[in-house]
């Protein structure tokens, strides 16, 4: 139980587009779900919060104009990196709780790596 | 379909304590093993892992890897309160360029360390 997935699982696009990464819960209902950048060999940054049917909740440094946020439903989230650049090349994860907002209930998804041309 | 296992789930000591959580894993075209310790929302890493029976220390905190047995332990010595964490193991495969490049997380084991 307790599974994530996103999709696509990579994806290569030039600069200047726009990509949406999915960020699916299988089996279960998440009222919350986070969206990652992860670097080589580093912590996970947390970019964003996203709670079912309300604006997502942005960390500091990070354009919530560039990176759009969307959950609209309780097993659906996803991140449109807009006008995505060379620098936003990276690897994206989501992870799910089940709705305690408890860190320590998180499930994580597989990562989505981009790389913009 | 690509595994990680982690246990136990979870996990109460005292401080002082010595603590092995495990991590076994299944994966196609291994590349290497990541420990991640997660206190508040975003995990924060612990070791890369790739070559086999090489200890990967920290303070306290040490790692190693088993290929022939696809397993990684975690080793955290003299425990105190502020290692109450969660604890994540993760698989990364060979990225071959043609191929997905995606991360397996194991569910986690919850540590709690009493005083």
């Amino acid at each position: 139980g307790a599974v994530v997935s996103q999709h696509p699982s990579r994806v290569i696009c030039k600069s200047g587009t726009s990509v949406k990464i999915e960020c699916r819960s299988l089996d279960f209902q998440a009222t919350t779900m986070f969206w990652y950048r992860q670097f080589p060999k580093q912590s996970l940054m947390l970019m964003a919060t996203s709670n079912e049917g309300s604006k997502a909740t942005y960390e500091q440094g990070v354009e919530k104009d560039k990176f759009l946020i969307n959950h609209a439903s309780l097993t659906l989230s996803t991140l449109t990196v807009t006008s995505a650049h060379p620098e936003d090349s990276s690897f994206y994860i989501c992870s799910a709780d089940t709705g305690t907002g408890k860190y320590n209930e998180q499930f994580f998804g597989p990562g989505t790596r981009l790389t913009v041309l | 379909e690509d595994k990680v296992v982690q246990s136990p789930l979870s996990l109460v000591v005292h401080e002082g304590d010595t603590v092995t959580l495990n991590c076994s894993y299944e994966v196609t075209n291994f590349r290497s093993l990541l420990w991640y310790k997660q206190e508040k929302k975003a995990p924060t890493f612990l070791f890369m892992l790739t070559s086999s029976g090489i200890e990967k220390k920290s303070g306290r905190l040490s790692s190693i890897l088993d290929k022939k047995e696809l397993f990684s332990i975690l080793n955290i010595t003299a425990t105190q309160t502020g290692d109450s964490a969660v604890y994540l193991c993760a698989v990364e495969p060979s990225y071959s360029g043609a191929g997905s490049y995606q991360l397996t997380f194991g569910k986690g084991t919850k540590l709690s360390v009493i005083p």
